[in-house]
């Protein structure tokens, strides 16, 4: 059973251009979180999707978009880039709980952006 | 707002001692979950153990355990008989319920002395 996959693991951009990072949920997760972790910081939440919409959104400028895939993968973008975007990104899939309660989060590897 | 507050940046432990990793946090809400995260060089996140707030018994996974203090807001994390594999970087988080997002801590280095 794989689990979250990222893709690429390093990318490294100049100030101005775009860039597009892709996530592969665990088998049988339908939400996918991505989160920005900086250096020496702790990963602050981006945004959230599920059933191809997003569900809850963080304190992010309009530059970073996302989008969920019917097979429940997700791609994160980021316009415009500026130096300060230079992150580990990570991507977090579980499964939706209705009935209330918190489902585990499970991290990928996450993605090293940087923006030169 | 949630905010999570780790007070140690940096700690270090003997092999097969006992180390404790500090966390604060807060909230007004009554029903919540808090979880310590653990992240190797290899940057995975790995889920070590977590808590919800409407249980008064602490968690514990194995060599892994936890004080939670509601009235204090204190979720501290206890790792007994250290090993070499437990070196890496800890994060405290705080969740509402309902697939809220992870609010995190700004991390503890812990080094693990052979």
């Amino acid at each position: 059973d794989a689990g979250v996959t990222q893709s690429p693991t390093h990318l490294i951009k100049t100030r101005g251009q775009q860039v597009t990072l892709r996530c592969s949920p665990k088998s049988g997760h339908d939400t996918v979180s991505w989160y920005q972790q900086a250096l020496g910081q702790g990963p602050q939440f981006i945004f959230q999707y599920y059933e191809e919409e997003e569900r809850q959104r963080g304190n992010f400028p309009d530059r970073f978009s996302g989008h969920q895939f019917p097979n429940y993968s997700s791609e994160l973008n980021v316009n415009a880039l500026l130096l300060g975007d230079s992150a580990l990104y990570l991507c977090a899939s579980s499964l939706l709980n209705r009935l209330a309660g918190q489902n585990e989060q499970f991290f990928g590897p996450g993605t090293r952006l940087t923006v030169l | 707002a949630q905010t999570v507050t780790q007070s140690q940046p940096e700690m270090s432990v003997q092999e097969a001692e006992t180390v404790t990793l500090s966390c604060t946090y807060d909230t007004s809400e009554s029903d919540y979950y808090l979880f310590w995260y653990k992240q190797p060089p290899s940057r995975q996140m790995i889920l070590v153990i977590r808590q919800e707030a409407y249980k008064q018994q602490n968690a514990t996974e194995n060599r892994f355990s936890v004080n939670f203090q509601k009235a204090a807001k204190s979720f501290s994390l206890k790792i007994s008989d250290s090993q070499l594999g437990d070196a890496a970087m800890y994060f405290c988080a705080f969740a509402n319920s309902g697939n809220t997002p992870l609010v995190f801590g700004k991390g503890t280095r812990l080094s693990v002395i052979a």
